[in-house]
């Protein structure tokens, strides 16, 4: 019962930007789209997240459809600190739980 | 930066026998959690602690687990008789509100 869909996989040549697509095509008014990573099998670790609007921090760049069916993660410089595992998830925000997909596999190559 | 504090980073146990997990959450955090995840698998939701009471748990967190803030900076999971399929990397996280999880870097549990 996914909630999202995101590749398995994908490369990425280092110091080029990473775009990282996420369909979400049931999502609710009220569910926010986060983004997490996970460094070989550290704990994950939040990035960004968002409700309509586009959105930036010092790691990534968020930007939602207008339909909010779907979002992309923008690495802007990616290194070769950034290959991970990237997960997807939709969420409102009184719900306590994160619901982890497979996520996609993201390899920086020098 | 803060960091959720996990111990051990690796416990071995018999099957059979009790292990508790410590964290130490960030220490503003009020919302504090445990997920673990089996090797290749997806990481799973537990349970959830806010305002020293569980607030929702998973169906895998059976009678065989519990989950204590025995004081004001630790907060535990407890597996009562571990099971092989219990071997897991378990992470802690704690939050400042229902969003914006910082997790520690887990430990791995491996019940033989």
């Amino acid at each position: 019962d996914a909630k999202t869909t995101q590749p398995p996989s994908m490369d990425c040549a280092e110091g080029r930007a990473a775009n990282l697509p996420c369909n979400h095509s049931t999502i609710s008014g009220n569910e926010y789209v986060y983004w997490y990573r996970q460094i070989h099998s550290q704990g994950p670790q939040y990035i960004i997240h968002g409700l309509k609007n586009n959105e930036t921090n010092e790691m990534a760049s968020l930007i939602i459809t207008e339909d909010r069916k779907s979002s992309t993660l923008i690495l802007p410089h990616a290194t070769l600190r950034d290959t991970a595992v990237y997960y997807c998830i939709v969420r409102v925000n009184n719900d306590y739980k994160l619901s982890f997909g497979a996520g996609t596999t993201v390899t920086v190559r020098a | 930066e803060p960091e959720v504090t996990q111990t051990p980073s690796h416990q071995v146990t018999q099957m059979g026998q009790e292990v508790i997990l410590r964290c130490v959450p960030i220490s503003n955090h009020l919302y504090f959690y445990w997920y673990r995840q089996i090797l290749g698998q997806k990481v799973e939701f537990l349970v959830s602690f806010y305002n020293n009471e569980i607030s929702e748990k998973s169906e895998i967190f059976d009678d065989q687990f519990s989950v204590e803030r025995p004081d004001g900076s630790n907060f535990t999971l407890k597996i009562r008789s571990t099971k092989l399929e219990d071997s897991a990397m378990y992470f802690c996280a704690s939050s400042v509100a229902d969003y914006g999880y910082t997790f520690g870097s887990g430990t791995r549990l491996t019940v033989v």
